[in-house]
């Protein structure tokens, strides 16, 4: 079964920092470009960032870019994203999620996601 | 940054009817846009991609169309699960992109 299993959230203040995990199993992980995507309370999708299969392209929405960084480990078939600087505006559950193909397209396979909450 | 714009915000029909469901870009995407499903409490899931094709398992019902900046989502017969919120997303260029998404309610 194909399967994306997110972890790392949790509460924390703002200016700190968090880092996300992403194990997935069931498909040949070095195959496929990944990407983070999340979602505000109550709000619609961000697309964050993504990387592809051999990291050899990476993208950010501008609004992480220079605070978040993806990265990804084919070896332990695990995707990451650290976050620095976090603002409340990154309060949002962040979902992993495996791309169609190895370049930067749509995403067909999503985890259960992974919630940050920004907050003193 | 290319602005998808869906509209209507919300959609209110019956069981058996026809949505029709639009996205629009900011500027050309070509066909390089896909459509998601998200139900409440679930992630998204991948509908339709590269306007018109449908991803593995996706029923017939769910057909998509357009080019360019205009893009249509249709629904040919609502079925009770087909009820949930719709996203268009675009990867025509960077950043990758989504629309603010589109209710579809029972009336």
């Amino acid at each position: 079964e194909v399967q994306l299993v997110e972890s790392g959230g949790g509460l924390v203040q703002p200016g700190r920092s968090l880092r996300l995990s992403c194990v997935a199993s069931g498909f040949t992980f070095d195959h496929y470009a990944m990407h983070w995507v999340r979602q505000a309370p109550g709000k619609g999708l961000e697309w964050v960032s993504g990387i592809t299969w051999n990291s050899g392209y990476i993208g950010y929405a501008d609004s992480v870019k220079g605070r978040f960084t993806i990265s990804r480990d084919n070896a332990k078939t695990s995707l990451y994203l650290q976050m620095n600087s976090l603002g409340a505006e990154d309060t949002a559950l962040y979902y992993c999620a495996k791309d169609t193909g190895n370049s930067l397209h749509y995403m067909d396979v999503w985890g259960k996601g992974t919630t940050v909450t920004v907050s003193s | 940054e290319i602005v998808l714009t869906q509209s209507p915000a919300t959609l209110s029909l019956s069981p058996g009817e026809r949505a029709t469901l639009s996205c629009r870009a900011s500027q050309s995407v070509s066909r390089h846009l896909a459509w998601y499903q998200q139900k409440p409490g679930q992630a998204p899931r991948l509908l339709i991609y590269d306007a018109s094709n449908r991803a593995t398992g996706i029923p017939a019902r769910f057909s998509g169309s357009g080019s360019g900046t205009d893009f249509t989502l249709t629904i040919s017969s609502l079925e009770p699960e087909d009820f949930a919120v719709y996203y268009c997303q675009q990867r025509n260029s960077w950043p990758l992109t989504f629309g603010g998404g589109t209710k579809v309610e029972i009336k």
